[in-house]
């Protein structure tokens, strides 16, 4: 079976960064997105990543390293509206288009 | 650009009642997908279309759900008869032939059966 791996909360406050990591081991790998999703709202896509290293975007970067099946996601200037689950996904060959995703990871930002 | 529709975000039913669910993709958007959504847990992918063809329906409880796309553009999730463990929210999303092949969520239709 696919395995994601991610811690299911965390904590942190305004202005602060946090780190947000995703283990997998799945059979094939085809790139790992991450998406953002506030309460009773739509996941919402934030990265894509497919080859090793760091995509940066604004406030949120992630990395990927392949041969450790590691991902993490990197809030910097924590606001208040970060507060959401935070889901990891993986693209495998056997399911075409369609993502596997994590548990999730419960982000609360507090001031 | 007008983002995934879904409807009705909310139902509440009884058990042993049938219920369907609607999605209108994005516009252009070849591949449609159903995902289920349990409370504090990720999305699972039910069925997967490609045009209107079901590509991967193999975690699609196919004695009681059924699906449907007409004419490669809107689709129907249904559930005959419901159960108590079908509560959870029912998440559409599509994507383009094209780059990444992101998905784009709809809100979601949340059940709650009783």
């Amino acid at each position: 079976g696919q395995n994601i791996d991610q811690p299911t909360e965390m904590t942190a406050t305004e202005g602060a960064i946090v780190q947000i990591n995703c283990t997998y081991q799945t059979s094939g790998f085809n790139g790992l997105f991450w998406y953002q999703q506030h309460a009773g709202e739509a996941p919402t896509f934030l990265s894509y990543n497919v080859l090793d290293g760091l995509e940066e975007k604004g406030r949120f970067s992630s990395f990927l390293s392949r041969s450790k099946g590691y991902s993490y996601l990197l809030l910097k200037e924590l606001q208040m509206k970060d507060s959401a689950s935070y889901l990891c996904a993986v693209r495998i060959p056997q399911a075409g288009t369609a993502l596997i995703f994590g548990k999730g990871t419960t982000l609360s930002v507090s001031s | 650009e007008a983002g995934v529709v879904q409807s009705p975000r909310y139902k509440i039913i009884e058990k042993k009642q049938p219920v369907a669910f609607w999605c209108n993709p994005i516009s252009g958007h070849n591949t449609l997908y159903w995902y289920l959504q349990n409370l504090g847990q990720g999305p699972e992918l039910l069925i997967r279309y490609e045009n209107e063809e079901a590509v991967d329906d193999s975690q699609l409880p196919k004695d009681r759900f059924s699906a449907e796309r007409l004419k490669g553009v809107d689709s129907t999730l249904k559930i005959q008869p419901a159960e108590l463990g079908d509560s959870a929210v029912y998440l559409c999303a599509s994507s383009p032939r094209v780059g990444a092949n992101v998905l784009t969520f709809g809100a979601g239709s949340r059940l709650t059966v009783l």
